[in-house]
């Protein structure tokens, strides 16, 4: 069982380059997320989507878009990046559920690095 | 808007030791509790979680967490711990409020980094 894929596991830019972080999920979850971990802060939302075209901000979005076109795939885009983007990423998937109270699954992230 | 605290960044112990990690949650409505763990180069994984009735919560390798509402805490502890639990421990939070809109998305506390020494 594949579950929750990332990719690239780890990537090192450049001030300014732009890159996707792919992810997919093949438990035919509706519920997607993407969250940035940075030492000692836990883990803070960056974009999340309920659905196929349908997707919404988090807590720390500035820098960064999704798209969500298939169930199966949600990348996150960077443009223009910045050190500040400098983090661990991870993407997790949940099915819907009325109460709102089931297991995130997540990958294993991407490391990514900008200099 | 939630908030979620561990009060420990790092908790050293020897093996067989008993251990708590701490977790306090501010809301102003109802939520769900979970702990998560991530073992080194890993993603998170649910440990164990907090949705409604009895308000002690075990998962399958020993731990335990008690909801206290009356304090908004969630602490987590394990009466002997091994080697093999050394990784870091998230606590989080999640929205349960009647018509809420927050999806299941968790807000995360710092995290807890136990570490299990021989």
């Amino acid at each position: 069982n594949a579950g929750v894929t990332q990719t690239p596991k780890f990537r090192i830019l450049k001030i300014g380059q732009s890159m996707t972080l792919q992810c997919t999920q093949d438990m035919n979850h509706n519920y997607m997320y993407w969250y940035r971990q940075d030492p000692g802060m836990g883990l803070k939302l960056i974009y999340y989507s309920v659905g196929a075209g349908i997707t919404d901000k988090g807590e720390v979005p500035n820098g960064y878009n999704v798209s969500r076109s298939t169930t199966e795939d949600f990348p996150l885009r960077l443009e223009l990046a910045a050190p500040s983007q400098t983090s661990v990423y991870f993407c997790a998937s949940r099915r819907q559920q009325g109460n709102y109270g089931g297991e995130l699954f997540f990958g294993e992230g991407s490391r990514l690095t900008v200099l | 808007a939630q908030s979620v605290t561990q009060l420990d960044s790092q908790v050293p112990v020897f093996e067989e030791a008993p251990v708590e990690l701490r977790c306090n949650y501010s809301s102003s409505v109802s939520v769900y509790l979970f702990w998560y763990v991530q073992y080194p180069n890993q993603g998170l994984q649910l440990l164990l979680k907090y949705l409604s009735g009895s308000t002690l919560v075990e998962s399958i390798n020993g731990f335990e967490a008690e909801f206290n509402k009356s304090q908004t805490s969630f602490h987590l502890r394990k009466p002997s711990v091994h080697i093999s639990d050394t990784a870091e421990y998230f606590c989080a939070v999640s929205d349960h409020s009647a018509g809420g809109t927050s999806y299941g998305k968790l807000t995360f506390g710092q995290g807890t980094i136990l570490t299990v020494h021989p």
